[in-house]
Formats: structure tokens, C-alpha cells, sequence
């Protein structure tokens, strides 16, 4: 049984460029959340998909946007980067959308420049 | 929305020493799970307990559902312990799925 990977591990953008960030889930779950880590700070809840249907969103702009593909993989896609959307992306997979163990991946570093 | 506060926010112990973290919440919680980040990012699940007590090897926990709180006891802690631990719930009901403290920074020294 295979854990969460996530692709790239780091990741260098400029400002106003766009980016897309992957997640595979463990085998077996359905479920995929997202969430930006900030240096020094707690992961932030980005937004969940659930049997490739958003299924609950944090306090985050448009620009950020995501999939889940029928193989229950995700992406996490970021329009327009700014300065502060440096961060470590955590995703993490779980059997379901709520009361359930989520597992989370290594992450993805972005640094906009 | 639903908070989360943890303490201490920081932690100085020499190796041997046993600890308690301390996660309180201010609404009812269908998910709480304690996490050990690592220096390189990685999120480690330590327990999933919106209720109840758990053990595993040198660390066990508690959650008090019905007074909001749960507590991370570690044991005779070594310097692999050091790291930062995450407390992080998930509202009953609510939309933002785990809601994440700010976490107990834990440096354990030999």
C-alpha cells in the first residue's frame, strides 16, 4: 500500500505566473484535501474534493482552483502568484469527507519570487 | 468558525523527561488528530481520538470531548522527539475540514 506522494518537492515561480501542484491519494481513499503551511505558522484548510466534487472551502481566493480525477488523484492549480503564496502544500487523503484520519503527503515548497 | 489554541507554544526538556501538550476547542469535533511535523515538512499522524484514550509505545493521549480539550503526554522523551506538534479538529457540521493550532514547538536536549 502506497502512502500520499505529491509532485514537484520544491517548485521556483515569479510573481503573476501560474502553477499546478499534484497529489496522489492513498490507495483506497476517496477523499483529497489541500492546505498551505506558512513559515512558522499551522496548515491552512484550502478546499477538499470528494469523489471528484469540491466538497468544502477555507478562506481562499478564486485563483486558487483544484481537480480530482476518477482515479481519485488531485491537482491544486494557482493563478496569478503572489509574494505571499510562498509556502509549504500539504495535501492529505482519507477514506472519506468528514471523521475520518486524513494522511498527509511530504508537500510541495513554492517560493514566488 | 471553530478555534484551536495550544500549549505551550514552546518547550525546553533534557532527554528523560516526560511532557504534556495541551489542544482546547471551542466547538463539538467529529475528527481531532495530533501531528509531529519533522524538520522537513512532513506531517507524521501520531492519533486520531475525537474521544477517549489512546497509547502508542512512549506516547498516549486523551481527548475530553465534552470539555473541549485534548492532551498529548509524551514519555521519557528522546532528542528524536524534537519537532513541532500539531493539534488540528474537525467542526461537527462544520466547512473547513481539519482546523489546525498553532502548535507546541518541542525541543528535547541531550
Amino acid at each position: 500500500e502506497t502512502g500520499v506522494t505529491q509532485s514537484p518537492t520544491h517548485l521556483i515561480k515569479t510573481r503573476g505566473q501560474q502553477v499546478t501542484l499534484r497529489c496522489s491519494s492513498q490507495s483506497g481513499h476517496n477523499t483529497v484535501s489541500w492546505y498551505q503551511q506558512a513559515l512558522g505558522q499551522g496548515p491552512q484548510f484550502i478546499f477538499q474534493y470528494y469523489r471528484e466534487e469540491e466538497n468544502g472551502r477555507g478562506n481562499f481566493p478564486p485563483r486558487f482552483s483544484g481537480l480530482q480525477f476518477p482515479n481519485y488523484s488531485s491537482e491544486l492549480n494557482v493563478n496569478a502568484l503572489e509574494l505571499d503564496d510562498s509556502a509549504l502544500y500539504l495535501c492529505a487523503s482519507s477514506l472519506g469527507p468528514a471523521g475520518e484520519t486524513q494522511y498527509f503527503g511530504p508537500g510541495t515548497r513554492l517560493l514566488v519570487l | 468558525g471553530i478555534q484551536v489554541e495550544q500549549s505551550p507554544p514552546d518547550l525546553i526538556l533534557q532527554e528523560g523527561a516526560n511532557s504534556t501538550l495541551r489542544c482546547n476547542f471551542s466547538d463539538s469535533v467529529n475528527n481531532l488528530q495530533w501531528f509531529h511535523q519533522n524538520p522537513w515538512g512532513q506531517l507524521i499522524n501520531l492519533f486520531y481520538i475525537p474521544s477517549g484514550t489512546k497509547q502508542n509505545g512512549r506516547l498516549s493521549a486523551t481527548t475530553v470531548a465534552t470539555e473541549r480539550y485534548s492532551l498529548l503526554y509524551i514519555s521519557s522523551s528522546q532528542t528524536t522527539d524534537s519537532g513541532v506538534y500539531f493539534c488540528a479538529v474537525e467542526a461537527q457540521g462544520g466547512s473547513e475540514k481539519l482546523v489546525f493550532g498553532k502548535g507546541t514547538k518541542l525541543t528535547v536536549n541531550p
